[in-house]
């Protein structure tokens, strides 16, 4: 069983729109979650972190953190062509280290 | 602020061989873990380092290994070069010990052939 699932996608969602990126994750004592975004034949950027329960927003990004369900959530406003990429969320594993579970990733597309 | 630079960014080995890759995290960052990507395992966790001392290791054969010097600075090492060894190895670095997540270099594309 994989740790950290996502959605590989493609995720198509047209210009304007909102995307929401889905993932769930399997050990009950991760604190920390990250969403990372990469883009072909680049390194990930981290563009979100979230640690408590309930909504952070950050510009056009909002993660969502539910621990009870053990899913992690990123919705993505007014989505541009700009944002297609895949989307890699990360679990910061129990043992208080800096180990993160990734996610296979969910590639968007944003079309004009 | 300069990033993490990963060196070199490109190299191409012949199975057998052994290859070290380097790492300089952002200046005050002393935490360093390395990680694996291809396209069939996605991001795979290799180690981490943290203070000289390696924190946490990953599911990978005792041929990689790795280290941290004073500087924070880190290197890993992988010997008798495999073909499935073929990936992109990436750094990343943290403040502390990953709270706040972690800022990726570039990355080594490794090629074993």
């Amino acid at each position: 069983q994989k740790e950290v699932e996502q959605n590989s996608g493609p995720l198509s969602v047209p210009e304007g729109a909102i995307a929401s990126l889905n993932c769930t994750y399997s050990d009950r004592g991760s604190q920390s979650f990250f969403w990372y975004r990469q883009y072909s034949g680049k390194s990930p950027e981290l563009i979100m972190s979230i640690y408590s329960n309930g909504d952070k927003e950050d510009g056009r990004f909002t993660a969502q953190l539910n621990k009870a369900s053990q899913y992690v959530s990123l919705l993505i406003r007014d989505s541009q062509p700009s944002d297609s990429a895949t989307y890699l969320c990360a679990a910061r594993g129990s043992s208080n280290t800096g180990k993160l579970i990734f996610g296979q990733g969910t590639t968007l597309q944003v079309k004009p | 602020k300069a990033g993490v630079t990963q060196t070199p960014r490109y190299l191409i080995k012949t199975r057998g061989q052994q290859v070290t890759l380097s790492c300089s995290p952002i200046s005050g960052h002393r935490s360093v873990s390395w990680y694996q990507q291809t396209p069939g395992q996605g991001l795979q966790f290799l180690f981490e380092y943290f203070s000289e001392t390696q924190r946490n290791k990953g599911n990978f054969p005792g041929r990689f290994s790795g280290r941290q010097f004073s500087n924070s600075r880190s290197e890993m090492n992988v010997s008798t070069l495999e073909l499935g060894d073929s990936a992109l190895y990436l750094c990343a670095s943290s403040r502390q010990d990953g709270t706040y997540g972690y800022t990726f270099g570039s990355g080594t594309r490794l090629t074993v052939v």
